[in-house]
Parts: structure tokens; sequence; C-alpha cells
């Protein structure tokens, strides 16, 4: 990809609600889209991907949407619980390379 | 699972050293790369590479080099360190086969003085 914006940077919601971080790409060839969780001290971890064929994707409470039309996709959580308090990175690949966002906090309060 | 390892959790060099940051990986991956994470920028590509002994530039390759001579690993160079290459630095591997996703180590945190 070419360049990946994401929104928001920091995130804050109570135990049990809803989250959505949202991303833009502009790359037209883009047609991989994954999500990492990267905890305290530790590396980013893959969360979900999404690949250009399928428009949504969902494993338990993550799910991912994907619209080309509009070049975005997003990751939403469902039933938040406290260890789901991590940054989130979205990424695009059109190849081999992936391009990420600069990431969202998610803090995540009982 | 994958196991993307780093050789070091911490590491503090002094200004014009030379810096080596190791990484091996044990799920015969053919790509591995290497990142620099910093606070508001995300992860940016240094090099990655396809193959044994190739290499090819990222966003950022300025003042780094790498060597790729066993398949399971890969080394980041930081030829002559400076102040400004303190960083935390994520080496990750995949397949080749397009759109595979990346393994990621849990990072090297530098500290050039």
């Amino acid at each position: 990809g070419e360049n990946v914006e994401q929104h928001p940077s920091t995130l804050s919601v109570q135990e049990g609600d809803s989250a959505v971080i949202k991303c833009t790409y502009s790359d037209s060839a883009s047609n991989y889209f994954p999500w990492y969780k990267q905890e305290l001290g530790k590396g980013p971890q893959l969360i979900i991907d999404i690949r250009s064929n399928v428009g949504e994707k969902k494993d338990q409470r993550i799910a991912v949407t994907l619209n080309k039309t509009a070049k975005h996709f997003s990751l939403h959580i469902t039933e938040t619980q406290p260890e789901d308090s991590a940054v989130y990175f979205c990424a695009d690949s059109g190849y081999s390379t992936l391009t990420f966002g600069k990431g969202t906090m998610l803090l995540v309060s009982p | 699972d994958v196991k993307v390892t780093q050789s070091s959790r911490y590491l503090v060099k002094r200004t014009g050293e030379k810096v080596f940051l190791e990484c091996v990986q044990d799920m015969d991956h053919e790509n591995m790369f290497w990142y620099r994470q910093d606070p508001g920028l995300g992860l940016r590509l240094i090099y990655f590479s396809y193959d044994v002994k190739m290499k090819e530039k990222g966003d950022i390759p300025e003042g780094y080099s790498v060597s790729r001579e066993k398949k399971e690993r890969f080394s980041l160079i930081l030829e002559s360190a400076s102040t400004n290459q303190t960083s935390m630095y994520l080496c990750a591997s995949s397949f080749q086969s397009s759109n595979q996703p990346q393994h990621f180590g849990d990072g090297t945190r530098l500290s050039i003085l």
C-alpha cells in the first residue's frame, strides 16, 4: 500500500460497550487487510484479516468490514473486556509488504 | 505456533558504535522484515528479504544495512549508531505467497547514548 490513515488515535470505552476503529487506504492495488493487536512489551499479533474478495469477516467478538469502493475498512469489537486494552494497527498490502496505520490505543475501563 | 525470536529485549549502545540486531524464525518462512516503531509514527519498514542473500530497501533504509546468510536468520546492522536511531525494532517473517500474514517478534528496545 501507499498510505493508510487510521482513526481514532485513542479510544476509551466502558466494559461491555462496542469499539470501532476505522482505516482508509489509497492504493487501488491493495487486496489484503490485516489487523494487529499489540500489548505492552510485546510485538504485534495478528487478530483478524480480510481479503478483497470478501466484504465482512467475523471471529467471535471481532469483526472486520471492507468497502473497496470507498477504500476503507473497519475493526469492530463487541462486548469489550479489560483485556482488549491494547494498541491496534490496521495495514494494507498489494504484494508482500505491509503499510501500517499509526495505531489506535484502546482503553477498556471496568 | 510461529516463533520469531529477537536476540535482545533491551540494548544500550554508544554513538558511533556498529550495532547488530539478530532475528531468528522457526517456520521456514521465505520473507523476513525489519521495522522500527516510534510513538505517533506506527511501524515503518527498514529492509526486507525474500530469500537468502536477497535484500530490498523499505521506506527508511538510511543508516541501516541487513544480512541474510541463512533462511531462518535476518540481521539488522547500524553501521555507525546515532541518537536518532534510538527506537523499538521489530522483526517479522511470512511465507512468500502474496498476502500472507506477517508474524512478529517481541522487539528490541535500542537506546543510543
